[in-house]
């Protein structure tokens, strides 16, 4: 079992569709992020939280420590959107989910 | 603007080459570190450098060189010795080392094809 899992793999919405992703971990951790990887391959951090609530314009991020859980929130989702969204936790190590496409169609 | 800039962003090599990807920074950050990305897996730690002249292996070493002379380069040579050489490569770097070392910024990243 993966020390990291992401659901769902893929996603399909229609533009201003509610998504959310899904990211469930086994290892302790200090720190969990959130990151976007574009089509062309770079990668950008959207969030970095320990507890809590993080929100950044549409998105928004939560989690859970106790039930080692946490959600990425996209409100009034964009083609734009379209991106593979990867889960990492910072435990002794960084450990990355194998990460979630999403595709919004207009 | 502050970034990491990788090169080349596409490469070809023939089997037995080495090659060596740039990865240069000017965020000032401490640490550095490569990652590999294959197709249905996460990301992979090649190597990471936590201070200039040091550096440790990760996850996957083998096959792989890299130095750290400057704080703001980290290259990474895919020498001849790695069986499947054929991946996505990314860079990033973070402010500080140890816990609570900050956010992550990667690079665009270099594909490398052998032929």
């Amino acid at each position: 079992k993966n020390e990291v899992e992401q659901s769902p793999q893929n996603l399909t919405a229609q533009e201003g569709e509610f998504i959310t992703i899904n990211c469930s971990y086994s290892v302790g951790i200090s720190a969990l992020h959130w990151l976007q990887q574009h089509p062309g391959g770079g990668i950008v951090s959207l969030f970095m939280l320990s507890s809590g609530k993080k929100k950044h314009g549409r998105l928004i991020a939560t989690i859970n420590i106790q039930e080692k859980h946490s959600s990425l929130h996209i409100t009034a989702s964009h083609p734009r959107d379209s991106a593979v969204y990867i889960c990492a936790v910072q435990g002794d190590k960084l450990i990355f989910g194998t990460g979630t496409r999403l595709q919004v169609f207009p | 603007d502050g970034g990491i800039t990788q090169s080349p962003k596409y490469l070809f090599r023939k089997e037995g080459q080495n090659v060596t990807l740039s990865c240069e920074q000017n965020l000032n950050h401490d640490a550095m570190y490569w990652y590999r990305q294959d197709p249905g897996q996460g990301l992979r730690l090649i190597y990471y450098s936590q201070i200039v002249n040091d550096f440790q292996k990760g996850d996957i070493a083998e096959g792989y060189s890299v130095s750290r002379e400057k704080k703001e380069s980290f290259p990474l040579t895919v020498t001849s010795a790695q069986k499947n050489p054929t991946a996505f490569y990314l860079c990033a770097s973070r402010p500080r080392t140890g816990a609570n070392t900050g956010e992550l910024f990667f690079g665009e990243g270099s594909r490398l094809t052998v032929l």
